[in-house]
């Protein structure tokens, strides 16, 4: 079945980490996102791939990387984590077309003591 | 640039009430419109879409209608259910190579 896959689902670590978390699809999307979704719901986008070694900055800054070395994944890392990186992270994917919907994962509830 | 504005919650209903949630957006030239769901623990779902002026989205019982005119968007379901507890998020693609604009979200609690 075609779906979209994060791992973990939740993590708590201490400072001073390195994280990754995945993010893996299997719809054949070229496009994939990162948002990080603050207390208050709102969603914002820190990373986008358009494809296989295409990676942006999305609007809201962040500390975090990401790579794209395989079409269906799509890893974001943290070299060193810090309490102000809690929060919960969302991975999507769509396909190229100019006004497709999105498809989300179940999300990474990341907690950083 | 584009922007999607939508009434801020919480809304809070009890069951079988009517639901109305706003959204309103600016966007340069035609875009696709969306309502997304995101239950709690949950990553956000595709509700229902439209993808040019006066098409009406339905799913699960709710509708919107693509309202060039007044820019709207507006979520509606004629009789909710506890089980329609959720944050709702209106969104809208124009084109652009990041894809979707979203509003901040409304929280709707349905009370037995």
């Amino acid at each position: 079945e075609a779906d979209i896959y994060q791992t973990p689902r939740y993590l708590v670590i201490g400072t001073g980490k390195k994280i990754t978390l995945e993010c893996s699809q299997t719809m054949g999307h070229d496009k994939m996102y990162w948002y990080q979704q603050d207390p208050g719901m709102e969603l914002h986008l820190i990373h986008y791939s358009y494809g296989v070694n295409s990676t942006e900055k999305g609007d809201l800054s962040s500390e975090s990387t990401v790579s794209r070395i395989r079409t269906e994944h799509f890893p974001l890392t943290l070299e060193s984590a810090r309490p102000s990186h809690t929060s919960q992270y969302l991975c999507a994917s769509s396909t190229s077309g100019r006004f497709n919907e999105q498809f989300f994962g179940p999300g990474t509830r990341l907690t950083v003591l | 640039g584009d922007s999607v504005t939508q009434m801020e919650g919480p809304v809070t209903l009890s069951e079988e009430a009517f639901l109305t949630i706003n959204c309103t957006y600016t966007a340069t030239g035609y875009p696709s419109l969306f309502w997304y769901v995101q239950y709690p623990g949950e990553g956000l779902q595709l509700l229902l879409k439209a993808t040019k002026a006066d098409d009406k989205g339905s799913n699960k019982g709710f509708e919107a209608t693509y309202r060039k005119e007044t820019t709207s968007f507006h979520l509606e379901k004629g009789s909710v259910q506890v089980s329609d507890s959720a944050v709702y998020f209106c969104a809208l693609s124009g084109g652009g190579a990041d894809g979707l604009t979203f509003g901040k979200g409304t929280h709707l609690i349905i009370q037995p």
